[in-house]
Parts: C-alpha cells; structure tokens; sequence
C-alpha cells in the first residue's frame, strides 16, 4: 500500500512564477492537509480538504495561494507570484476519516526555494 | 502564539538509557495529542497518540503520558536506540471546532549517543 506521495520533491522558482504541488494521499484516504514547515519551525497547518470542497482553510494566506482537490487526480497546491518567504518545505497528510482523533499520515514534501 | 511548545531544541542521550521529549500546550480545548518522528529529507511519521480521557498509553519501547491539569504531555522511549535519532514533534488537534488542522510544536532534536 503506498503512501502518501508528493511530487516534485524539490522545486525551483524565481520570484514572480507560479508554483504547483501535488499531492496523491493513500489509498482509501479522502482527506487531505496541507501544511508548511520554515526552517527552524514546526509545521504549520494551512487548508484541509475533501474531494471537490475546501473543509477549513484557515492558515492559508489570503493571497497568491490556492488549493483543490478535484474528483479525480491529486491535490494541487498553487502559489502564484511566488515570493523568496515561500520558501519552505510544504507537507501533505491524508487520513481515512474525518475528525481529531484519526492520525494523519505525510508525505515525503515538497522542498520549494524562491530564487 | 505558540499554541503547543517544545522547549527543549534538543536532547542528547546514551544508548540504552531513557529519553524523554516534553512537550507543554496552552488551549484547553486540545482533546488529542500525538508525537510524530521525522527524518531530514522526510515527512513526519506517526509514533503514537493518547486521547484526553487517558492519562497514558504504550506502544512498545513508546509511552505518552498526559498530565491534563498541567497541560504538559512526554514521550518515554526506553531502551534508545541509535535509529532513534530524529527531530521528534508533539502536536495536538480538538474535535469541538470543526478545524482538523494539527497544530506541532517546533520540534526537539534527539540525538542517540552510542
């Protein structure tokens, strides 16, 4: 059984482009998170989603960044006109179920640098 | 506001004695508690969690014990083991607000001495 799986793990970007991460959660997984990790910090809650809606975004900065989670294919997170703070490393989680007392299982991450 | 705190950046312990990672939170509304492990390069990995209406649960070498009136949790590893090594993240979740988001502390580094 896979994974979660992210792709590209690492990702270049000068300032002003667009940023893409995807994200595939676990099979039998219809939950997804997506938080980011500064350096030096702990990791960062930014939007949960289900298939086609946006449960909660609350930590996710009201401008340049998006998220979807569309009926079939992955999860994307965009950042548009990337800025070098977008520097981070970027996190989804997948669990089966929805609510607190069900563990969240990560992916690898996307390691993104704004240059 | 740091909402769940890891004061210790670090930990350095010998192999074969007892780690212990702390970790203390400050909303009351936190109703589960979980530590994840993570590698350099690598997602977090679950390691266990304990659910407000315990006071501690084991998982083999792993034991989490909640201190609800402190609002101060630890993990116990004993015997540490050199695989062990790691940046080890407390988080916390409450299942009243709808919001599922964990929220982490900023992590303590354990360091297995051989």
């Amino acid at each position: 059984n896979a994974g979660v799986m992210q792709n590209p793990r690492h990702l270049v970007r000068r300032r002003g482009q667009e940023a893409r991460l995807r994200c595939s959660p676990m099979k039998g997984h219809s939950h997804v998170y997506w938080y980011r990790q500064l350096p030096e910090e702990g990791l960062k809650f930014m939007v949960y989603l289900q298939k086609e809606n946006i449960i909660d975004e609350s930590g996710m900065p009201k401008e340049r960044f998006s998220a979807e989670f569309p009926k079939e294919g992955p999860s994307i997170l965009r950042i548009q006109q990337v800025v070098r703070g977008d520097s981070a490393a970027y996190f989804c989680a997948s669990s089966p179920l929805q609510g607190a007392f069900y563990e969240q299982y990560f992916g690898p991450g996307t390691r993104l640098t704004v240059t | 506001d740091q909402q769940v705190k890891q004061n210790s950046p670090s930990l350095s312990v010998q192999e074969g004695r007892i780690s212990i990672l702390n970790c203390d939170y400050t909303n009351s509304m936190f109703d589960y508690f979980l530590w994840y492990k993570k590698y350099p390069a690598e997602g977090p990995t679950f390691l266990i969690s304990i659910s407000s209406i315990k006071d501690k649960n084991e998982d083999g070498r792993f034991t989490v014990f909640l201190n609800k009136s402190a609002k101060h949790l630890s993990l116990h590893i004993v015997p540490s083991q050199p695989g062990d090594s790691a940046v080890y993240f407390c988080a916390a979740s409450f299942s009243g607000g709808g919001a599922d988001g964990l929220t982490f502390g900023k992590g303590t580094h354990l360091i297995i001495q051989p």
